[in-house]
């Protein structure tokens, strides 16, 4: 069966620094999908990053990067520049081929410090 | 474009009762899913909906159940409420069937309290 594991239930970053957010994973299949949501307080869960598993080359949106480590299988997020705005609930998540369902993780709450 | 939205946000009912939710997916986007939030849980997958047929579903009681309509929206029900059916339902809708190539872009979710 899928697990999605978040180990650090919550996190804290001064502004403009960077954190990292822990993230590992297990699956019996080759084909799947990472994702790293965001949910703030408003509620709306809101897609940070997603890997392809089958690319080596580890995905950057901005301020937001992973370190895919698949023979790990851990799956971490670097948040540069932290910004307030990023103070949220994160959530890890494995998409695997064939089963047609999100599985997260607990959830990293991240607070941001001014 | 309008993102996923979901009606209501918040929702009181009574042990023994019976709710429905509703969730409007974004436009062109076919494939809807749901998810139950509790803080004890977390996120757990529900079902799955994909031109009207529920393609997937996760583990819970029958008192769960879902459907599709020909412009994509989808309701889910939950019959004879136990005090443990409360928490944040969340709807997603993606392109096509699955996460894979088209990533879930979820709804603001209903809060149902059950008394």
């Amino acid at each position: 069966a899928q697990t999605v594991t978040q180990s650090q239930p919550e996190m804290s970053v001064q502004e403009a620094e960077t954190v990292t957010l822990s993230c590992t994973y297990d699956t019996s299949e080759s084909d799947y999908y990472l994702f790293w949501y965001k949910q703030p307080p408003s509620r709306q869960m809101i897609l940070v990053i997603r890997q392809e598993a089958y690319k080596q080359q580890n995905a950057t949106e901005n301020r937001f990067s992973v370190n895919f480590q698949k023979a790990a299988k851990s799956f971490s997020l670097k948040i540069s520049d932290s910004q307030l705005g990023d103070a949220a609930m994160y959530f890890c998540a494995c998409f695997q081929g064939g089963s047609e369902k999100l599985v997260f993780g607990k959830g990293t709450k991240l607070t941001v410090n001014p | 474009k309008a993102g996923v939205t979901q009606t209501p946000r918040y929702l009181i009912k009574t042990r023994g009762q019976q709710v429905t939710l509703s969730c409007s997916p974004i436009s062109g986007h076919r494939s809807v899913s749901w998810y139950q939030q509790t803080p004890g849980q977390g996120l757990q997958f529900l079902f799955e909906y994909f031109s009207e047929t529920q393609r997937n579903k996760g583990n819970f009681p029958g008192r769960f159940s879902g459907r599709q309509f020909s412009n994509s929206r989808s309701e889910m029900n939950v019959s004879t409420l136990e005090l443990g059916d409360s928490a944040l339902y969340l709807c997603a809708s993606s392109l096509v069937q699955g996460g894979d190539n088209s990533p879930l872009h979820f709804g603001n979710g209903t809060r149902l309290t059950v008394t």
